[in-house]
């Protein structure tokens, strides 16, 4: 098992660029989510999914959509980049909501000029 | 008040040392804790789930205190690849979603 993907593992964006944040997991958990790491801050959730064709915001979901059309994909979509966006993205999934571990993904590190 | 507090940090130890960290957290309708653990630049993995009666794992043990409300771990022996950062996790209560520590960075000395 390849566990969880993210693609890409760096990404410099422009202010006001958009782009997609892949991620794909293989265990067949139901629950997926997104969040951001920044220092001092923890890890903010950013938006989840408790299934296909179903989510829901986080703590901090402006600037960012999500769907789920499998599975085992959870694209992350930043509509209009901000230099606030930067940050590193963590994709996340697990068998439940919250009494289950977190399996993360290896991270996407965007810097936003 | 943050949600999940953890000590600061950072913590230098030597080898072979016994280092101990606690975590406070908010909502007292919590059920789910657990301690997970980051290496510098990777992304967090599940070190322990933190139980009622408290459980250990070979030099690690998690304790739970309900009525005041934190969590502990303790890492006996310490070796040079325990240096990482510890993140406590919590589950929100009512929002039911796991509110992250923003973690405590521990160094282990030769």
């Amino acid at each position: 098992n390849a566990g969880v993907t993210q693609t890409p593992k760096f990404q410099v964006l422009k202010t006001g660029q958009s782009m997609t944040l892949q991620c794909a997991q293989d265990m067949n958990h139901e629950y997926m989510s997104w969040y951001r790491q920044d220092p001092g801050m923890g890890l903010r959730l950013i938006h989840y999914s408790v299934g296909a064709g179903i989510t829901d915001q986080g703590e901090v979901p402006n600037g960012y959509n999500v769907s789920r059309s499998t599975t085992e994909d959870f694209p992350l979509r930043l509509l209009s980049a901000a230099p606030s966006q930067t940050s590193v993205y963590f994709c996340a999934s697990s068998y439940g909501v919250s009494s289950y571990e977190q399996y993360f993904g290896p991270g996407t590190r965007l810097t936003v000029t | 008040r943050k949600e999940v507090e953890q000590d600061p940090g950072p913590f230098n130890v030597p080898e072979g040392a016994t280092v101990a960290f606690n975590c406070t957290y908010s909502n007292s309708a919590s059920q789910s804790f657990f301690w997970y653990r980051q290496d510098c630049r990777k992304e967090p993995k599940l070190l322990m789930s933190v139980y009622s009666s408290g459980n250990e794992d070979g030099r690690f043990t998690a304790q739970l205190n309900r009525a005041s409300q934190y969590i502990s771990l303790l890492i006996r022996d310490s070796k040079l690849s325990d240096s990482a950062t510890y993140l406590c996790v919590v589950n929100g209560g009512a929002t039911n979603k796991l509110i992250f520590g923003t973690g405590t960075l521990l160094a282990v000395q030769p």
